[in-house]
């Protein structure tokens, strides 16, 4: 089972920064939390990861609370091409270990 | 650089009948793993390659269905016989081996629709 906890929705104005929370409040040291997105039919696309500093990329950026026991998804300029459902997963720091996908938050960016 | 791609993007076959689908990770990616959304479901772990060897097999259904990946390029997933459940949304994923302690990112493909009628 998924060991994090997510909002089913949220809205989001064009143009807006888009904030997703997630609650990972049982995890482990050695685990990572990763964000990936689910745009309609098509694969998961792989967002961006984090252990216990923050860290951002050209699509996103994730912060992870001081406890790592909370994060936050931060798309700083929604479009509409950000609509879609998104994944906040805790993972162990090994490689070849699988997602365990949960519901995920589905956001819908409007203008 | 292409990405992973899965053929066929589509299949309507018959309760009873068999169908293979077909991964080509992306170049150079040792790890491929499979996955599967069925109706109404999350998505869910199938398997996992190291080149040509299966890791972890703890997420198939049952024994009809078969994963291969012979020479550890491109992977197919046989189902036989097939059953109306089967039905779903079939993603396979590639990422890099990577030193055990560093995670890797697993890139998608866009999966096959299967449909068992």
């Amino acid at each position: 089972d998924a060991k994090t906890t997510q909002p089913t929705s949220m809205d989001c104005a064009e143009g807006r920064a888009a904030n997703l929370p997630c609650n990972h409040s049982t995890i482990s040291g050695n685990e990572y939390v990763y964000w990936y997105r689910q745009i309609h039919s098509q694969g998961p696309q792989y967002i961006i990861h984090g252990l216990k500093n923050n860290e951002t990329n050209e699509m996103a950026s994730l912060i992870i609370t001081e406890d790592r026991k909370s994060s936050t998804l931060i798309l700083p300029h929604a479009t509409l091409r950000d609509t879609a459902v998104y994944y906040c997963i805790v993972r162990v720091a090994s490689a070849g270990t699988a997602l365990i996908f949960g519901k995920g938050t589905t956001l819908s960016v409007s203008s | 650089e292409a990405g992973v791609t899965q053929f066929p993007s589509h299949s309507v076959i018959e309760k009873g009948q068999t169908v293979t689908l077909r991964c080509d990770p992306i170049s150079g990616h040792d790890n491929l793993y499979w996955y599967r959304r069925v109706m109404g479901k999350e998505i869910k772990f199938l398997l996992h390659f190291v080149k040509e060897s299966k890791q972890d097999e703890s997420g198939m259904p049952n024994n009809r269905f078969l994963a291969e990946r012979t020479g550890g390029t491109y992977s197919t997933l046989k189902v036989q016989p097939a059953e109306l459940e089967d039905s779903g949304v079939y993603f396979c994923a590639s990422s890099q081996d990577r030193n055990w302690q560093t995670p890797d990112e697993q890139y998608f493909g866009p999966g096959t629709r299967l449909t068992v009628t």
